[in-house]
């Protein structure tokens, strides 16, 4: 089983809407979330941190449910400017400080 | 400026050649990683060097070396390279604490022939 998993879509939207990504991650004892986006053929970019009690940046906004151990990014506006892939990523506390990335959810946005 | 660059971008070889892929990064991290990104595009880490240091080696063949001259710099060698060793090469760096952000490179697209 992968230690991160996504839907891998794709999620195909019109202008305006609002879309939800979902992730779970299989090790307890993962320490600190992360969504990044990846545009095609580009290198993965920081999106947003997720913290415990859930935040928000704009139209985005995270949630984590350790006891579920869910992770969740909604997408509230969408813009043509956001299709891209969007990365599922946690840290364990026995993987240093590298990042374990879900396969991604493709967005695409479309006028 | 570029922030974390690597060389080249492009690397077309055949098999049981040996390449190298450099990193550098100019934003004063201390830690350093190498990500491969398949033709699935899952990303996995490879390799972590803190101050130098490797701190992380993950289940890669040892045909995969890689070599940190200094902190800013993080150099990636292949030896005897395979078809199933194209895809594309991320290097990344951050200031270690673990809640800062990665910065990622433009990645190497390596195919081997």
């Amino acid at each position: 089983r992968k230690e991160v998993e996504q839907d891998p879509g794709p999620f195909n939207v019109p202008e305006g809407a609002t879309v939800a990504f979902n992730c779970t991650y299989s090790n307890s004892a993962s320490q600190s979330f992360f969504w990044y986006r990846q545009d095609c053929r580009k290198e993965p970019k920081l999106l947003m941190s997720v913290y415990s009690s859930g935040n928000e940046d704009g139209r985005f906004t995270a949630q984590l449910n350790r006891a579920s151990q869910y992770i969740s990014l909604l997408i509230r506006d969408s813009k043509l400017s956001d299709s891209a892939t969007y990365l599922c990523v946690v840290r364990n506390s026995n993987s240093g400080y590298a990042l374990n990335f879900g396969k991604g959810t493709s967005l695409l946005v479309t006028p | 400026d570029t922030a974390v660059s690597q060389t080249p971008k492009y690397l077309v070889t055949q098999m049981g050649n040996d390449k190298s892929i450099k990193c550098e990064q100019n934003l004063g991290h201390d830690t350093m990683y190498w990500y491969k990104q398949d033709s699935k595009k899952f990303l996995k880490i490879m390799f972590s060097y803190n101050n130098k240091e490797l701190i992380i080696n993950e289940t890669v063949p040892n045909r995969f070396s890689p070599k940190s001259p200094d902190k800013a710099h993080l150099n990636l060698h292949i030896n005897s390279l395979e078809l199933g060793d194209s895809a594309v090469y991320f290097c990344a760096s951050s200031q270690g604490a673990p809640y800062y952000e990665q910065y990622f490179g433009p990645g190497t697209r390596l195919t081997v022939t």
